[in-house]
């Protein structure tokens, strides 16, 4: 199956400060892209869908000043957490869509793990 | 959304078939069943999919009712490496095509 991969697979920040986390498609290009984020013992939520060179489309309550998505190449797309605060400590996870073969299917990479002190 | 709704926990004995059940019944025509689990700290990881018949594959097999307002995965023998969360989600027009999750069904093995 497709391979996505996501990086760092853990990372830790201070307070007010910003990270990238970046995520990559291995095998298959990937016209969209998801991020998604998940609380411990919760769900995923998304958070926002991606396409290759235009903006992301983010979901109802997620601020986009706050989460920068760059979805610049057909393999890659970044999710800047800007100014993060402890709040902002989860695990992300992303996800690229295959558009081949009609049923659009979904491939997730392993996940982030954010921790703000 | 389209909303699924699953038990939130199930048990099974290790090498014993489990069923697991999925309720749809806001499900529309266009809108494919998709089964993912995802294991602690990780990915959700593909099981399985399907629009009306049932399917199976190397992993599990997908029931799917005839009104398609419900579904059952089927895992024919659990394994401890089975434990995980598993999440039934439609993904259609109705969902814009994007993978809306629900709360899953956390599964426990019992050697």
């Amino acid at each position: 199956g497709a391979v996505v991969s996501q990086h760092p697979s853990r990372v830790i920040c201070k307070s007010g400060t910003s990270v990238k986390i970046e995520c990559r498609s291995l095998d298959f290009q990937a016209t969209t892209m998801f991020w998604y984020r998940q609380f411990p013992k919760k769900s995923l939520m998304l958070m926002a869908t991606s396409n290759e060179g235009s903006k992301a489309t983010y979901e109802q309550g997620v601020e986009k000043d706050k989460f920068l998505i760059n979805h610049a190449s057909l393999t890659l797309s970044t999710l800047t957490v800007t100014s993060a605060h402890p709040e902002d400590s989860s695990f992300y996870i992303c996800s690229a869509r295959v558009n081949g073969d009609g049923t659009y299917e979904q491939y997730f990479g392993p996940g982030t793990r954010l921790t703000v002190t | 959304d389209a909303k699924t709704t699953q038990p939130n926990s199930m048990e099974s004995n290790e090498e014993e078939p489990v069923h697991l059940p999925c309720n749809h019944s806001t499900i529309s025509g266009t809108d494919y069943i998709h089964w993912y689990r995802q294991l602690p700290s990780q990915g959700p990881e593909y099981v399985i999919h399907g629009l009306t018949s049932n399917v199976n594959n190397r992993m599990a097999s997908l029931a799917i009712a005839e009104d398609r307002k419900s579904s059952t995965l089927i895992l024919h023998r659990a394994t401890l490496r089975d434990a995980a969360v598993y999440y039934c989600i439609l993904k259609g027009a109705n969902t814009g095509n994007q993978f809306y999750f629900g709360t899953g069904t956390s599964l426990t093995v019992i050697p």
